[in-house]
Protein backbone atom coordinates (compact mmCIF):
# COMPACT_ATOMS: atom_id res chain seq x y z
CA UNK A 1 0.00 0.00 0.00
CA UNK A 2 0.76 3.67 0.41
CA UNK A 3 2.05 4.86 2.91
CA UNK A 4 4.73 8.30 4.38
CA UNK A 5 6.81 7.58 7.58
CA UNK A 6 8.37 10.43 9.24
CA UNK A 7 10.94 10.77 11.99
CA UNK A 8 9.42 10.47 15.33
CA UNK A 9 9.61 14.22 17.05
CA UNK A 10 9.01 16.09 18.98
CA UNK A 11 12.06 18.16 17.83
CA UNK A 12 13.81 20.20 19.81
CA UNK A 13 16.44 22.95 18.28
CA UNK A 14 18.63 26.14 18.92
CA UNK A 15 17.93 29.51 16.75
CA UNK A 16 20.09 28.96 13.52
CA UNK A 17 20.81 25.27 14.11
CA UNK A 18 20.81 22.90 11.22
CA UNK A 19 17.20 21.37 10.68
CA UNK A 20 16.67 17.72 9.28
CA UNK A 21 13.72 16.20 9.44
CA UNK A 22 13.37 12.32 7.99
CA UNK A 23 10.80 10.82 5.73
CA UNK A 24 10.62 8.02 3.71
CA UNK A 25 7.58 6.44 1.41
CA UNK A 26 6.45 3.26 0.42
CA UNK A 27 4.04 3.87 -3.22
CA UNK A 28 3.23 1.86 -5.99
CA UNK A 29 3.92 3.94 -9.09
CA UNK A 30 5.68 7.38 -9.40
CA UNK A 31 4.12 9.62 -6.47
CA UNK A 32 4.30 13.15 -5.80
CA UNK A 33 6.18 14.14 -2.57
CA UNK A 34 4.73 17.45 -0.61
CA UNK A 35 5.93 19.03 2.88
CA UNK A 36 3.26 20.83 4.40
CA UNK A 37 3.52 22.73 7.96
CA UNK A 38 1.23 23.55 10.34
CA UNK A 39 1.20 26.29 12.70
CA UNK A 40 -0.58 26.20 16.42
CA UNK A 41 -4.38 26.83 15.74
CA UNK A 42 -4.15 26.80 11.74
CA UNK A 43 -4.82 24.34 9.06
CA UNK A 44 -1.80 23.11 7.11
CA UNK A 45 -0.05 25.12 4.49
CA UNK A 46 1.81 23.50 1.23
CA UNK A 47 5.73 24.60 2.12
CA UNK A 48 7.22 23.08 -0.61
CA UNK A 49 6.57 20.17 -3.31
CA UNK A 50 8.31 17.59 -5.85
CA UNK A 51 6.70 15.97 -8.71
CA UNK A 52 9.28 13.23 -10.39
CA UNK A 53 12.79 11.41 -8.93
CA UNK A 54 15.89 14.23 -8.67
CA UNK A 55 13.66 17.75 -8.28
CA UNK A 56 14.21 19.70 -5.60
CA UNK A 57 11.40 22.02 -4.11
CA UNK A 58 12.28 24.54 -1.85
CA UNK A 59 10.48 27.31 -0.29
CA UNK A 60 11.13 30.41 3.01
CA UNK A 61 14.41 28.41 3.11
CA UNK A 62 13.75 24.91 3.71
CA UNK A 63 14.70 22.11 0.76
CA UNK A 64 13.99 18.83 0.31
CA UNK A 65 14.87 16.23 -3.07
CA UNK A 66 12.99 13.42 -3.88
CA UNK A 67 15.27 10.38 -3.80
CA UNK A 68 13.43 7.35 -6.18
CA UNK A 69 16.72 5.25 -5.00
CA UNK A 70 15.92 5.50 -1.42
CA UNK A 71 12.10 6.49 -1.42
CA UNK A 72 13.36 9.43 0.54
CA UNK A 73 12.37 13.46 0.66
CA UNK A 74 14.19 14.69 3.63
CA UNK A 75 13.17 18.01 4.91
CA UNK A 76 16.35 20.58 5.75
CA UNK A 77 17.13 24.36 6.57
CA UNK A 78 20.44 25.44 7.13
CA UNK A 79 19.49 27.95 9.97
CA UNK A 80 15.78 27.65 11.71
CA UNK A 81 14.02 30.54 13.53
CA UNK A 82 12.27 30.36 16.13
CA UNK A 83 9.42 31.03 13.63
CA UNK A 84 9.41 27.55 12.13
CA UNK A 85 7.94 26.16 15.44
CA UNK A 86 5.34 24.07 13.95
CA UNK A 87 4.38 20.99 13.12
CA UNK A 88 5.64 19.50 9.49
CA UNK A 89 4.22 17.04 7.87
CA UNK A 90 5.52 14.68 4.76
CA UNK A 91 2.60 13.70 2.34
CA UNK A 92 2.32 11.62 -1.07
CA UNK A 93 -0.22 12.09 -3.67
CA UNK A 94 -1.50 9.13 -5.39
CA UNK A 95 -4.03 7.79 -7.85
CA UNK A 96 -4.60 9.07 -11.31
CA UNK A 97 -5.46 12.24 -12.38
CA UNK A 98 -9.31 11.87 -11.83
CA UNK A 99 -8.74 10.79 -8.08
CA UNK A 100 -6.17 12.60 -6.77
CA UNK A 101 -5.61 11.69 -2.78
CA UNK A 102 -2.67 12.81 -0.39
CA UNK A 103 -1.46 10.04 2.21
CA UNK A 104 0.17 12.08 5.48
CA UNK A 105 2.75 11.11 7.82
CA UNK A 106 2.30 11.18 11.12
CA UNK A 107 3.82 14.98 11.87
CA UNK A 108 6.64 15.77 13.32
CA UNK A 109 6.68 18.34 16.05
CA UNK A 110 9.51 21.10 15.70
CA UNK A 111 10.37 23.69 18.52
CA UNK A 112 12.97 26.35 18.21
CA UNK A 113 14.65 28.09 21.48
CA UNK A 114 15.90 31.31 21.30
CA UNK B 1 -7.27 36.74 0.07
CA UNK B 2 -8.91 33.88 -0.07
CA UNK B 3 -9.58 31.38 2.50
CA UNK B 4 -11.25 28.46 3.11
CA UNK B 5 -13.44 29.34 6.04
CA UNK B 6 -15.40 26.26 8.37
CA UNK B 7 -17.34 26.32 11.12
CA UNK B 8 -17.81 25.91 14.03
CA UNK B 9 -14.23 26.50 15.14
CA UNK B 10 -15.29 24.56 18.56
CA UNK B 11 -18.01 22.16 19.36
CA UNK B 12 -18.50 20.56 22.52
CA UNK B 13 -21.38 18.78 22.48
CA UNK B 14 -22.33 15.13 24.66
CA UNK B 15 -22.92 11.80 23.19
CA UNK B 16 -25.76 10.82 21.07
CA UNK B 17 -26.25 14.97 19.53
CA UNK B 18 -26.02 15.38 15.99
CA UNK B 19 -22.82 17.36 15.13
CA UNK B 20 -23.06 19.43 11.68
CA UNK B 21 -19.29 20.60 10.33
CA UNK B 22 -20.23 23.52 7.63
CA UNK B 23 -17.08 24.23 5.24
CA UNK B 24 -17.10 27.04 2.74
CA UNK B 25 -14.54 26.73 0.02
CA UNK B 26 -12.41 28.83 -2.21
CA UNK B 27 -14.26 30.32 -4.74
CA UNK B 28 -13.65 28.60 -8.01
CA UNK B 29 -12.27 25.30 -6.48
CA UNK B 30 -13.79 22.40 -7.63
CA UNK B 31 -12.93 19.77 -5.34
CA UNK B 32 -13.08 19.58 -1.69
CA UNK B 33 -11.63 17.05 1.32
CA UNK B 34 -12.84 16.46 5.15
CA UNK B 35 -10.16 15.65 7.05
CA UNK B 36 -9.55 14.47 10.80
CA UNK B 37 -7.02 14.42 12.95
CA UNK B 38 -6.38 13.24 16.02
CA UNK B 39 -2.87 12.56 18.25
CA UNK B 40 -3.50 8.80 18.11
CA UNK B 41 -4.21 7.88 14.08
CA UNK B 42 -2.73 11.50 12.75
CA UNK B 43 -4.18 12.95 9.95
CA UNK B 44 -7.27 10.86 7.84
CA UNK B 45 -8.72 11.73 4.78
CA UNK B 46 -12.48 10.91 5.27
CA UNK B 47 -13.82 11.86 2.06
CA UNK B 48 -13.67 14.62 -1.09
CA UNK B 49 -15.67 15.57 -3.46
CA UNK B 50 -15.04 17.16 -7.19
CA UNK B 51 -17.76 19.11 -8.71
CA UNK B 52 -19.76 18.73 -5.70
CA UNK B 53 -20.05 14.94 -6.61
CA UNK B 54 -18.69 12.24 -3.90
CA UNK B 55 -15.30 10.56 -5.62
CA UNK B 56 -14.33 8.77 -2.20
CA UNK B 57 -15.92 8.12 0.83
CA UNK B 58 -13.96 4.75 1.76
CA UNK B 59 -12.24 6.53 5.19
CA UNK B 60 -15.52 7.48 6.79
CA UNK B 61 -17.47 5.55 8.51
CA UNK B 62 -20.53 5.37 6.79
CA UNK B 63 -23.39 4.02 9.59
CA UNK B 64 -22.67 7.62 11.47
CA UNK B 65 -21.12 9.71 9.11
CA UNK B 66 -21.96 11.50 5.94
CA UNK B 67 -20.96 14.24 3.74
CA UNK B 68 -22.70 16.31 1.45
CA UNK B 69 -21.94 19.33 -1.17
CA UNK B 70 -25.64 20.85 -1.36
CA UNK B 71 -23.94 23.86 -3.41
CA UNK B 72 -20.67 24.61 -4.79
CA UNK B 73 -20.02 27.22 -1.83
CA UNK B 74 -20.82 24.66 0.88
CA UNK B 75 -19.52 21.18 1.95
CA UNK B 76 -20.85 19.87 5.24
CA UNK B 77 -19.87 16.81 7.25
CA UNK B 78 -22.36 15.35 10.25
CA UNK B 79 -22.11 13.14 12.65
CA UNK B 80 -25.42 11.30 13.75
CA UNK B 81 -25.39 9.76 16.52
CA UNK B 82 -21.72 11.33 17.86
CA UNK B 83 -19.38 9.45 19.95
CA UNK B 84 -16.66 10.67 22.67
CA UNK B 85 -14.18 8.57 19.79
CA UNK B 86 -14.66 11.22 17.32
CA UNK B 87 -13.36 13.98 19.08
CA UNK B 88 -10.64 15.40 16.85
CA UNK B 89 -9.75 18.40 14.31
CA UNK B 90 -11.76 18.04 11.60
CA UNK B 91 -10.39 20.20 8.10
CA UNK B 92 -11.96 21.27 5.26
CA UNK B 93 -9.75 21.58 2.37
CA UNK B 94 -10.52 22.71 -1.39
CA UNK B 95 -8.71 23.07 -4.45
CA UNK B 96 -8.99 23.69 -8.40
CA UNK B 97 -8.13 19.94 -10.07
CA UNK B 98 -6.39 20.08 -13.94
CA UNK B 99 -3.93 18.22 -15.33
CA UNK B 100 -1.28 16.88 -13.01
CA UNK B 101 -0.73 18.31 -9.27
CA UNK B 102 -3.67 20.49 -7.42
CA UNK B 103 -2.41 22.30 -4.62
CA UNK B 104 -4.95 21.50 -1.22
CA UNK B 105 -5.80 24.99 0.41
CA UNK B 106 -6.70 24.01 4.67
CA UNK B 107 -9.21 25.06 6.44
CA UNK B 108 -8.56 26.46 10.37
CA UNK B 109 -10.41 23.36 11.25
CA UNK B 110 -13.34 22.50 13.91
CA UNK B 111 -12.25 20.77 16.90
CA UNK B 112 -14.80 18.95 18.23
CA UNK B 113 -15.08 17.88 21.87
CA UNK B 114 -18.07 14.64 22.76
CA UNK B 115 -18.25 14.09 26.44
Amino acid sequence: GNSVTQMEGPVTLSEEAFLTINCTYTATGYPSLFWYVQYPGEGLQLLLKATKADDKGSNKGFEATYRKETTSFHLEKGSVQVSDSAVYFCALCVGDQGAQKLVFGQGTRLTINP
Amino acid sequence: DARVTQTPRHKVTEMGQEVTMRCQPILGHNTVFWYRQTMMQGLELLAYFRNRAPLDDSGMPKDRFSAEMPDATLATLKIQPSEPRDSAVYFCASGFHKAGWNEQFFGPGTRLTVL
